[in-house]
Order: structure tokens, then C-alpha cells, then sequence
């Protein structure tokens, strides 16, 4: 079974919109990560956000904040006023306790147009 | 802070030759640092994890002696694809963990083309 889950695999946003890209996972372990990463063209991944399990309030990160349901098991990924630099692959990730490496999702190409 | 650097950014090579790559973390110290590769529009693929001073450990499915792990300091790690085929042609990325959650902080890649 996936452990890390993104549904969306492209998303059409227009310039100064927000969206939001879903990732859910499946881990029994009360004490994991989550990650979100931005991969544009160049190859490069780009650390976005991240959330504890623990923790009480949703991550913020400038335009990105992270719309953690814990009963639903989903870490979406809200990018506010988008911007043509936002077109990029979008990859969640979560890394449970005891590991240190975090499992990736297949990603979401998000494409914003003018 | 926390900058990992990969060299070289791309390589074209002759089949049957040997390709290396180096992955460098160059503000801080990594003693591990962690190997992927991804083919076009798919996810990362973790293939080993690099461990300074001692042996690397490959995912399952990675073959040890086809791509060969060095961590021979605390700033760089290397991978070496040797004899290198049509079907090793990927985009190869290394990390390692930093900052306040350890979370992976990526290279910029390596694309490489075997003809």
C-alpha cells in the first residue's frame, strides 16, 4: 500500500489565485513528518513547508501553508496569489519516527497561467 | 544555509564507460547523505544511503557494484555508475538532512545520457 498519496497528478491554476494540491498517507505510527517540495524544471527539489504530528497549528510558510486533517490522514498544500514561478512538480512526502528517510508521493505538476 | 551541491550538472557518455558524481554539502557537515534517481515525470527513487566512513546501503534492487558509493568525508559523497548502459540514463539526485526537522536538502541533480 502507498504510504504517501497525491491524487492530483496536473492542476491548473490561473495568476493570483489560490490552490490547493491533496496528499493523504497511511502510517500507524503516532509520531511522523511531513514534507512538501517543490521541483521546477531545472531538477532541483526546493524545501516548502513542514509538518509535525504533533503539532497543534497548521504550518505556514510565507504563500504556503499546510491544511493538516490528522483524523483524515491529509497534509494538503495551500498556495496562495499563485505566481507564473509556482508552475513546478509539487512532491509530498512523510518520514515516520525512527526513520530518516521520508517516502515521497508521485508528485503533482501544478501549471499557473497568466 | 544548508546548500548541497552536485557535479556535474549533466554528462553525455559512451556505453560501457564509468560516470562519477560528487555531492557536496558546503555549510555544514553531512555524515549521511542519500542517493536517488528519478525517471521523467516520476517520483524519487531512494537508492542508497551514504554513510560516512563506512559502507553505503543500497534499496533493494540497487546493485552495489553497478553504482558505487564513496563517503569519504563529511562534505562529500560520490557515486559512481559504472559501465555505464542506455538504461542507467536518469536524473540523479543526492541530499542530506539539515535544519530544524532534518529535512532533506537536495542537490541539483545530474542528468545523465548514456549513448
Amino acid at each position: 500500500a502507498q504510504k504517501i498519496t497525491q491524487t492530483q497528478p496536473g492542476m491548473f491554476v490561473q495568476e493570483k489565485e489560490a490552490v490547493t494540491l491533496d496528499c493523504t498517507y497511511d502510517t500507524s505510527d503516532p509520531s511522523y513528518g511531513l514534507f512538501w517540495y517543490k521541483q521546477p524544471s531545472s531538477g532541483e527539489m526546493i524545501f516548502l513547508i513542514y509538518q509535525g504530528s504533533y503539532d497543534q497549528q497548521n504550518a505556514t510558510e510565507g504563500r504556503y501553508s499546510l491544511n493538516f486533517q490528522k483524523a483524515r490522514k491529509s497534509a494538503n498544500l495551500v498556495i496562495s496569489a499563485s505566481q507564473l514561478g509556482d508552475s513546478a512538480m509539487y512532491f509530498c512526502a512523510m518520514r515516520e519516527k525512527g526513520s530518516y528517510i521520508p517516502t515521497f508521493g508521485r508528485g503533482t505538476s501544478l501549471i499557473v497561467h497568466p | 544555509g544548508a546548500v548541497v551541491s552536485q557535479h556535474p550538472s549533466w554528462v553525455i557518455c559512451k556505453s560501457g564507460t564509468s560516470v562519477k558524481i560528487e555531492c557536496r554539502s558546503l555549510d555544514f557537515q553531512a555524515t549521511t547523505m542519500f542517493w536517488y534517481r528519478q525517471f521523467p515525470k516520476q517520483s524519487l527513487m531512494l537508492m542508497a544511503t551514504s554513510n560516512e566512513g563506512s559502507k553505503a546501503t543500497y534499496e533493494q534492487g540497487v546493485e552495489k557494484d553497478k553504482f558505487l558509493i564513496n563517503h569519504a568525508s563529511l562534505t562529500l559523497s560520490t557515486l559512481t555508475v559504472t559501465s555505464a548502459h542506455p538504461e542507467d540514463s536518469s536524473f540523479y539526485i543526492c541530499s542530506a538532512r539539515a535544519g530544524l526537522h532534518n529535512e532533506q536538502f537536495f542537490g541539483p541533480g545530474t542528468r545523465l545520457t548514456v549513448l
